[in-house]
């Protein structure tokens, strides 16, 4: 099956700070999300991006999806972006596969 | 307007017991789907339903495990003499038709099985 890899798998940043979160997958897929699993357990759909950037806020992400990978850029950095944020490639008709995350703690 | 709704929230089952969680996908999406989430494996894809079509089961990790939609909008996953190994948080999630903007996740059930 399609391997999603993510790094880095911990991230400790300072408010304030910006960062870069990287998704690799292994084949051709049809579409990928980012998602922001909060303390909560609540899982937020952050960006819909089979390919090109998109931009919302203080979050911006680009796919490549020629060279399989997808970039999650978080700038200025707040307390509330701290949980684990998940990339998921849509392999089969909507079947989602998930990378294992990257838990990012963001402190004041 | 209103998200992907389940329930109940926690669940606590003593093995062998049945068991079965809701889900209520936004209203006028026709795709549905359920996952799970565990320490061990992550977050996995179970089933998935789209319209009237007949679901796909390639998920379910063992014959325990069924789900039913009834009139193409709440979902009822059903797990049969729960092991251990079934404790999970159970997540559902709907789109619009499995396409853009993506699928969008209600709150989980959290199942424990002592």
């Amino acid at each position: 099956g399609i391997q999603v890899e993510q790094s880095p798998p911990d991230l400790i940043l300072q408010e304030g700070a910006n960062s870069t979160l990287r998704c690799n997958f292994s084949d051709s897929v049809n579409n990928l999300q980012w998602f922001h699993q909060n303390p909560w357990g609540q899982l937020i759909n952050l960006f819909y991006i089979p390919s090109g950037t998109k931009q919302n806020g203080r979050l911006s992400a680009t796919t490549v999806a020629t060279e399989r990978y997808s970039l999650l850029y978080i700038s200025s950095s707040q307390t509330t972006d701290s949980g684990v944020y998940f990339c998921a490639v849509d392999y089969s008709w909507g079947k989602l596969q998930f990378g294992a995350g990257t838990q990012v703690v963001v402190t004041p | 307007g209103a998200g992907v709704s389940q329930s109940p929230s926690n669940k606590v089952t003593e093995k062998g017991k049945d068991v079965e969680l809701r889900c209520d996908p936004i209203s006028g999406h026709t795709a549905l789907y359920w996952y799970r989430q565990s320490l061990g494996q992550g977050l996995e894809f179970l089933i998935y339903f789209q319209g009237n079509s007949a679901p796909d089961k390639s998920g379910l990790p063992s014959d325990r495990f069924s789900a039913e939609r009834t009139g193409g909008s709440v979902s009822t996953l059903t797990i049969q003499r729960t092991q251990q190994e079934d404790s999970a948080v159970y997540l559902c999630a709907s789109s619009l038709d499995g396409g853009p903007p993506g699928q969008y996740f209600g709150p989980g059930t959290r199942l424990t099985v002592t």
